[in-house]
């Protein structure tokens, strides 16, 4: 069956060090992975789009990395603050089938100072 | 830019009765428009695809008779929950996906409408 999980519901770690999530995926073919900060009562927000060529993206603190063969995206927050604690959501990316996006269930993040 | 605006930011209505939540894109055109649905502590489920001008595309087990989507427009899409149940009680959050993206996927999401059934 089609499934997409991200590790453990919540993280706590502390402010300074490196945050790194995971998302996993099996019988699925996406083309692109996006990654989403969402913080509560709210909607998603974009961060990254990671395509499947591409091993790695960096943006200020993020990197995602993607590995097709493992069917995994890792992502990591470094030098974490408190203002990162949010529920990060990675998504599979069908562009090439309408669009769709299908979303993990979510990795909240908690930065303790 | 790049803003989606949804309306209400919360509604609270008693059962059997319909609730219309619109979606807005304010300074693009979107193509496509998607809906969503969230419950508490769980990921976003994709509902439904809305293409301007065309019926809408439905996730299998949504009731296409039951959430209505119209998309009259290119800023413009709406979700209509009808007869509405308290097992409709969720957050609703829409996305745009802006004209002329190409092969780029970005889309923008709303705040999202937080719908409440008595």
């Amino acid at each position: 069956s089609q499934k997409i999980e991200q590790n453990s519901e919540a993280l706590n770690i502390q402010e300074g060090k490196t945050a790194t999530l995971t998302c996993n995926y099996t019988n699925y073919s996406p083309a692109y992975l996006q990654w989403y900060r969402q913080d509560p009562g709210r909607g998603p927000v974009f961060l990254l789009l990671i395509r499947e060529n591409e091993k790695e993206k960096r943006k200020e603190r993020l990197k995602v990395t993607f590995d097709t063969t493992l069917k995994q995206s890792l992502f990591h927050i470094t030098a974490s603050q408190p203002a990162d604690s949010a529920t990060y959501l990675c998504a599979l990316d069908f562009y090439n089938q309408g669009g769709k996006l299908i979303f993990g269930q979510g990795t909240e993040l908690s930065v303790k100072p | 830019g790049a803003v989606v605006s949804q309306h209400p930011s919360w509604v609270i209505c008693k059962s059997g009765t319909s609730v219309k939540i619109e979606c807005r894109s304010l300074d693009f055109q979107a193509t496509t428009m998607f809906w969503y649905r969230q419950f508490p502590k769980q990921s976003l489920m994709l509902m439904a695809t809305s293409n301007e001008g065309s019926k809408a595309t439905y996730e299998q087990g949504v009731e296409k008779d039951k959430f209505l989507i119209n998309h009259a427009s290119l800023t413009l899409s709406t979700l209509t929950v009808t007869s509405a149940h308290p097992e409709d009680s969720s957050f609703y959050i829409c996305s745009a996906r802006p004209l002329g993206t190409g092969g780029f996927n970005e889309q923008f999401f709303g705040p999202g409408t937080r719908l409440t059934v008595l």
